[in-house]
């Protein structure tokens, strides 16, 4: 079964550089969730997006930011990257809900700021 | 969202049932109660989740407190590819990540 797709898998940036992360949700998924996990800490939302509007805002920089297109796919960009931005960066899709179905995640991208 | 509270880690046998707590006594009435678990440098993967009552599935059961403010995630025979971090998420949409259960499954 298809899953959720994060591109790239690994990403090697420079302070203040920018980077794009891109998520490709299981097909039919029109909620897409972008979370942030840093060395030895938990996942931390950032942002949701429902049929390519902004459903709900975690603790995003205002450094980041992101958007979901017509395709349903996302896209975080991140900018002015600084030491601490270095995490784990993961996409979760689902099915709209009122939290009554799962999140599918996918293998996440690995950022590392130099 | 409403807070969990979960012991940081539990040990295991392999081939024995596991049983990992969680306390929600601030749950709201449109909460569902989600379980999830994450092996090192994966996604979070999705194992269960329920309303008011009981559910299995072919990864595990939960068992839900009649007055809701507990529950439990059951794993019927651990294995030791069941090693991971067990969060157990309160959520009507967004879920939130809290200090999960670390599993650990001995030989």
């Amino acid at each position: 079964a298809a899953g959720v797709i994060q591109s790239p898998r690994h990403l090697i940036k420079e302070k203040r550089e920018t980077a794009t992360l891109k998520c490709y949700p299981i097909p039919r998924h029109d909620t897409v969730y972008w979370y942030q996990q840093g060395p030895g800490q938990d996942p931390q939302f950032l942002i949701s997006f429902y049929e390519k509007m902004q459903s709900d805002k975690g603790s995003i920089p205002d450094r980041f930011s992101a958007q979901q297109f017509s395709d349903y796919h996302s896209e975080l960009n991140m900018s002015s990257l600084e030491l601490g931005d270095s995490a784990l960066y993961f996409c979760a899709s689902s099915r709209p809900s009122g939290g009554s179905t799962e999140a599918f995640f996918g293998q996440g991208t690995r950022l590392t700021v130099v | 969202d409403a807070k969990t509270t979960q012991p940081n880690s539990m040990e295991s046998n392999e081939e024995e049932p596991v049983h990992l707590p969680c306390n929600h006594s601030t749950i709201s009435g449109t909460d569902y109660i989600h379980w999830y678990r994450q092996l090192p440098s994966q996604g979070p993967e999705y194992v269960i989740h329920g309303l008011t009552s009981n559910v299995n599935n072919r990864m595990a059961s939960l068992a839900i407190a009649e007055d809701r403010k507990s529950s439990t995630l059951i794993l019927h025979r651990a294995t030791l590819r069941d090693a991971a971090v067990y969060y157990c998420i309160l959520s009507y949409s967004t879920l939130t990540f809290g200090k999960g259960t670390m599993l650990l499954v001995s030989p």
